[in-house]
C-alpha cells in the first residue's frame, strides 16, 4: 500500500514569511508524528498526534510552530516568521497500535 | 532524557565484507527501531526490535534490553548498503508519548 506521503518536497522562502508542510500518513493510522533533521543530525521529535489531538507537543521549539489533524488523517505543519535557523528537513512518521513508525520523505525547508 | 549513542560514528568497508553496529541506550525502552537513511534522505525501516533476535536477508538486529544495547549486523555488504544508519528509541515510562529518540547515526561507505 502506499507509505506516509509530504508536500511539498522542497520550500524555499523568505526570513518572515509563513509556511505550511503537510503530511499523508498511512491510511488507518491513528498516530502521526512531525520530526525536524538538521545536516548531519538525527531527527529531532517535534509532536504526536493521537487521533485528532495533539498528545504531546513537547518538541516545537517555540510558539512560532504549530500543528493540527482536525480529522485525524492529514496534518499541517504550520510555521509563522520563520527564520533562517528553521531551515532543515521535516519528517513526518504515522504508526498503527504496533507503534513501530514509518517515514515519509520530508519536506526541506529552507529560509532565505 | 534517554541518551542513545551509536558506534562506529563512520565506518568505510569494501564489498563483500561484513560488519557489527552498536548502539548504547541509557534507560529501559518499550520500542527500539534501526533506519537505513539513503543518500535521498529516505528513512527505510529495517528492524522494529525492542528486545531478541531478528534477521532479514544479509541483515540481522539482536537487542539486549537487560544491558541495554542492540546490535545491526550487516554480511555481504553492497555498495547499496551506504548510508547513515540510524537506532531509535521510545524510553519506558514516557506517558502518553511514543516519539522516537535517534542516536547520533552510523555513516557507513561500501566501496566496490
Amino acid at each position: 500500500g502506499a507509505g506516509v506521503s509530504q508536500t511539498p518536497s522542497n520550500k524555499v522562502t523568505e526570513k518572515g514569511k509563513y509556511v505550511e508542510l503537510r503530511c499523508d500518513p498511512i491510511s488507518g493510522h491513528t498516530a502521526l508524528y512531525w520530526y525536524r533533521q538538521s545536516l548531519g543530525q538525527g531527527p529531532e521529535f517535534l509532536i504526536y498526534f493521537q487521533g485528532t489531538g495533539a498528545a504531546d507537543d513537547s518538541g516545537l521549539p517555540n510558539d512560532r510552530f504549530f500543528a493540527v489533524r482536525p480529522e485525524g488523517s492529514v496534518s499541517t505543519l504550520k510555521i509563522q516568521r520563520t527564520e533562517r535557523g528553521d531551515s532543515a528537513v521535516y519528517l513526518c512518521a504515522s504508526s498503527s497500535s504496533s507503534n513501530e513508525q514509518f517515514f515519509g520523505p520530508g519536506t526541506r525547508l529552507t529560509v532565505l | 532524557g534517554i541518551q542513545v549513542e551509536q558506534s562506529p560514528p563512520d565506518l568505510i568497508l569494501q564489498e563483500g565484507a561484513n560488519s557489527t553496529l552498536r548502539c548504547n541506550f541509557s534507560d529501559s525502552v518499550n520500542n527500539l527501531q534501526w533506519f537505513h537513511q539513503n543518500p535521498w534522505g529516505q528513512l527505510i525501516n529495517l528492524f522494529y526490535i525492542p528486545s531478541g533476535t531478528k534477521q532479514n536477508g544479509r541483515l540481522s538486529a539482536t537487542t539486549v534490553a537487560t544491558e541495554r544495547y542492540s546490535l545491526l549486523y550487516i554480511s555481504s555488504s553492497q555498495t547499496t548498503d551506504s548510508g547513515v544508519y540510524f537506532c531509535a528509541v521510545e524510553q519506558a515510562g514516557g506517558g502518553a508519548t511514543n516519539k522516537l529518540i535517534f542516536g547520533t547515526g552510523t555513516l557507513l561507505a561500501v566501496q566496490p
